[in-house]
Formats: structure tokens, sequence, C-alpha cells
């Protein structure tokens, strides 16, 4: 079965930097996009950020532009996002997530992992 | 607009029927992608594409658009019911994904 598993989170002082990884496992690694998306503690899902199958394309969320990457490690089935200069608004629970395409076309985020936190504090 | 609205909130009575909307411009390009995600946990997709369901989704979940306004649908709500959902999708450029602010949905 699909499983996806972040590491990585902490709390952190502002403007330091983190990564996250995220271990997938139980799907063709290499045939799917993925993505990063994040929670507030009590707020809503905000997407961050998704890589293209083959690393080639990358797209950010406004709100982490120019200051996250996200990357990833086809021959060790392995998701990173690298934070930094990180802000007290940039806490929050981060999931790594799968993009699946169907009816050759149409595409979804589908599997998610259960999550890590990420707590940006002096 | 690049967002997609939700109500905060809805209330149902247990096993009536309840519609939980997204409303937003992407939404004529795209259809949404619901999600549920109850404390704790991690969201699950419940209704994707026209009107499909995962495997293991209850039949009772089932989803519309029109125009730029897509519908979640609980016919007979059950307390397992009782959560958070999302509708999400991508942006009119098709590169950017996005969600909606959220339903917190309560079975009475």
């Amino acid at each position: 079965q699909v499983q996806l598993v972040e590491s990585g989170g902490g709390v952190v002082r502002p403007g330091r930097s983190l990564r996250l990884s995220c271990a997938a496992s139980g799907f063709t690694f290499e045939s799917h996009g993925l993505h990063w998306v994040r929670q507030a503690p009590g707020k809503g899902l905000e997407w961050v950020a998704v890589i293209w199958y083959d690393g080639s394309i990358q797209y950010y969320g406004d709100s982490v532009k120019g200051r996250f990457t996200i990357s990833r490690d086809n021959f060790k089935n392995m998701l990173y996002l690298q934070l930094n200069s990180l802000r007290a608004e940039d806490t929050a629970v981060y999931y790594c997530a799968r993009d699946h395409l169907y009816d050759n076309s149409w595409r979804l985020i589908d599997y998610w992992g259960q999550g890590t936190l990420v707590t940006v504090s002096s | 607009s690049s967002e997609l609205t939700q109500d905060p909130a809805v209330s149902v009575a247990l096993r009536q029927t309840v519609r939980i909307t997204c409303q937003g411009d992407s939404l004529t390009y795209y259809y949404a992608i619901w999600y549920q995600q109850k404390p704790g946990q991690a969201p699950i997709v419940v209704i994707y594409g026209k009107n499909n369901r995962p495997f293991g989704i209850p039949d009772r979940f089932s989803g519309y658009t029109s125009g730029n306004t897509a519908s979640l649908t609980i016919t007979g709500a059950q307390a397992e019911d009782e959560a958070d959902y999302y509708c999400a999708s991508r942006d009119s450029s098709g590169n950017h994904w996005m969600f909606g602010g959220g339903t917190k949905l309560t079975v009475l």
C-alpha cells in the first residue's frame, strides 16, 4: 500500500533553516509528482509546492517562493523540502502528498503522509 | 479570482442530508477534489473528478459542479462524518494548487 512518511520537523529559530524529508513506498515513485502541503495549528490546508515526476519542474506557493526548495531523489524514493529564512508564520504541520494522473489528463492529490510539525519560535 | 471559498461551518441532523459548497473561478476549468479531515489525522479524498469516490468511501458521499461552484453532498449523514471538509483545485494556470478555507461539519 502507498506509504508516505515525513521526518525532520522540530523547533527552529526565526531566520534559520530546516530540511524535511519524506520516504515513499508502495508505488512507482518515479511516475508521480509530489507535493508539500502545510497546516498551521488550528487552521486550514495551504499548498506549498509541487515537483514533477522526474524533478524537472517545480512550482511554489506565493508565501514560500524564494525561501523554500522542493527536490526529490528517484533512486532513494525520497522527497525533500528545504526551508530557509523561516518565519513564525511558517509554523505548521507539513504533509507530503502524492500527485496522481487519472482519466489521462486529470490530476489529483491522493495519498498523504501523517505530517511533521515545524515550529518557528525564538 | 485565485481562491476557493467555503462556508466555515455547517451542521446537519443525524441521517439527514447536507450540502457543502466551494466557490471559485478555477472550478470552471478543473473539478474540485473534496477531502475529509478528522482531528489529528491527515486528509483523505472523499470525492474527485465529476463524481468519483475512492475505494472505501461510502456512497452517501457525492459531488456535483455547476459553473464556478462545486458541491459535496452527504445523504444520510452519520456521526462518523463529523469532520472538516476541504475543497481543492488547480488554479487557472494549472500549475499551482489551492485549498478552500474548510467547512467544519457538525452532526447533531
